[in-house]
């Protein structure tokens, strides 16, 4: 079935030092929405993506989507103690009915 | 602001026993869905519903079975629970049929089956 690989699985940075976490598919992609998930807590919602090559930025996050539509990025920049969590790409399914959510990308930040 | 809320944040059942994990949404939401989350694993999509008394297979559809009797309210049943579906069970919700709407989820229930 449809899958979408998010890489790393982990990231541990130092804070001030940037962090990138990719989202790929062998597949082209309607769509892509990135979602936080802080520690203890519940997946919340950042952005969506749906152009091919559209970028969008959010204070210190960047958010791509490649130009054949099949990956997307977010970056952060300066990282913070703020940004520990979990963030989860996903794609939305071929129906359009539902998402597809990567296995997510963990980082932890150091002081 | 949506609010979706689940019935339990912690749940302990024995093998064996149906167990019963119930979401609610305010907001008139017509998609809700069911996730359970394990470590490395992700989110995987069990359930979700579009409509009152309507529903679609997920990812991982085998041993669970949902209900959906009325709008706000979204129900997983696991109808005899075994070891292998203790995990993070996340509800959420979205405005209507499609993968374009962002979804809200619940604070999750952590079911442990013994």
């Amino acid at each position: 079935g449809q899958q979408v690989m998010q890489i790393p699985q982990y990231q541990h940075v130092q804070e001030g030092e940037d962090f990138t976490t990719y989202c790929n598919s062998s597949t082209t992609l309607s769509n892509i929405q990135w979602y936080k998930q802080r520690p203890g807590g519940h997946p919340v919602f950042l952005i969506q993506l749906v152009k091919s090559g559209e970028v969008k930025k959010q204070k210190r996050l960047t958010f791509q989507f490649g130009e054949a539509k099949k990956n997307s990025s977010l970056h952060i920049t300066a990282t913070q103690t703020t940004d520990v969590g979990t963030y989860f790409c996903a794609a939305g399914n071929q129906a359009g009915t539902a998402l597809i959510f990567g296995k997510g990308t963990t980082l932890s930040v150091s002081s | 602001d949506v609010k979706v809320t689940q019935s339990s944040r912690y749940l302990v059942k024995r093998t064996g026993e149906k167990v019963f994990l119930e979401c609610v949404q305010d907001m008139d939401h017509e998609n809700m869905f069911w996730y359970r989350q394990d470590p490395g694993l992700g989110l995987r999509l069990i359930y979700f519903s579009y409509d009152v008394k309507m529903k679609e297979k997920g990812d991982i559809p085998e041993g669970y079975s949902v209900s959906r009797e009325k709008k706000e309210r979204f129900s997983l049943i696991l109808e005899s629970a075994s070891t292998n579906q203790t995990s993070m069970y996340l509800c959420a919700s979205s405005l209507r049929r499609s993968s374009y709407n962002e979804q809200f989820f619940g604070p999750g229930t952590r079911l442990t089956v013994l």
